[in-house]
């Protein structure tokens, strides 16, 4: 499986934008990228997905560089509840372990009133 | 949607003792996916359901470790003679077939003494 790389660690201010990279240099053509983030005490929460161009939903925002070995997970307006491990994810598309998903260790983001 | 409902959420246990978990799945979901996740890392893979059946195991689950899905609804997790190192959350999750989201429990905290 292809691996992805995230900062140990973020900070943000509330109400700021934050935006949480991810490089994943030896994605194949059709490896889907996918963001969940885990709350303290919580199992993780899906954020967005995505294959080649931006998506946008009501959480977050996903740009995906034109070469795909990169990603950004964009919050628009960090709020205190968006505090968690964020993790960067990319699965296999093509066979019947879609949503087989290989976690990292995250980013953790904290975000500073 | 109930979501995904997981019980107990917390387990103590001597070593050598025998420990079941459960997992409700959300009612429509045909996929099922069980995780381990010990202090400071991302979810690890353990096994999936379709339906009733088990399609795929990973190296992580020992012969110790045992998932049912008997009428394709809820599934059980079954750890026979724990050990220290099964000290972890277990995770369920479920989808409706391989597309994304993954909807997760927030787990089951197993403490083995």
């Amino acid at each position: 499986d292809a691996k992805t790389t995230q900062p140990n660690s973020m900070e943000s201010n509330e109400e700021e934008p934050v935006h949480l990279p991810c490089n994943h240099s030896t994605i194949s053509g059709t490896d889907y990228i996918h963001w969940y983030r885990q709350l303290p005490s919580q199992g993780p929460e899906y954020v967005i997905h995505g294959l080649t161009s931006n998506v946008n939903n009501r959480m977050a925002s996903l740009a995906i560089a034109e070469d795909r070995k990169s990603s950004t997970l964009i919050l628009h307006r960090a709020t205190l509840r968006d505090a968690a491990v964020y993790y960067c994810i990319l699965s296999l598309s093509l066979n019947n372990a879609g949503n087989m998903l290989t976690f990292g260790g995250g980013t953790r983001l904290m975000v500073k009133p | 949607d109930t979501g995904v409902s997981q019980n107990p959420r917390h387990k103590i246990t001597k070593r050598g003792q025998n420990v079941t978990f459960r997992c409700d799945p959300i009612s429509e979901h045909n996929r099922l996916y069980w995780y381990r996740q010990t202090l400071g890392q991302g979810p690890e893979f353990l096994t999936y359901f379709q339906n009733e059946a088990q399609l795929e195991k990973s190296r992580l689950l020992s012969d110790r470790f045992s998932a049912e899905r008997p009428k394709g609804s809820f599934s059980t997790l079954e750890i026979q003679r724990t050990e220290q190192g099964d000290s972890a959350m277990y995770l369920c999750a479920s989808s409706l077939g391989q597309k994304p989201p993954l909807h997760f429990g927030n787990g089951t905290r197993l403490t083995v003494t």
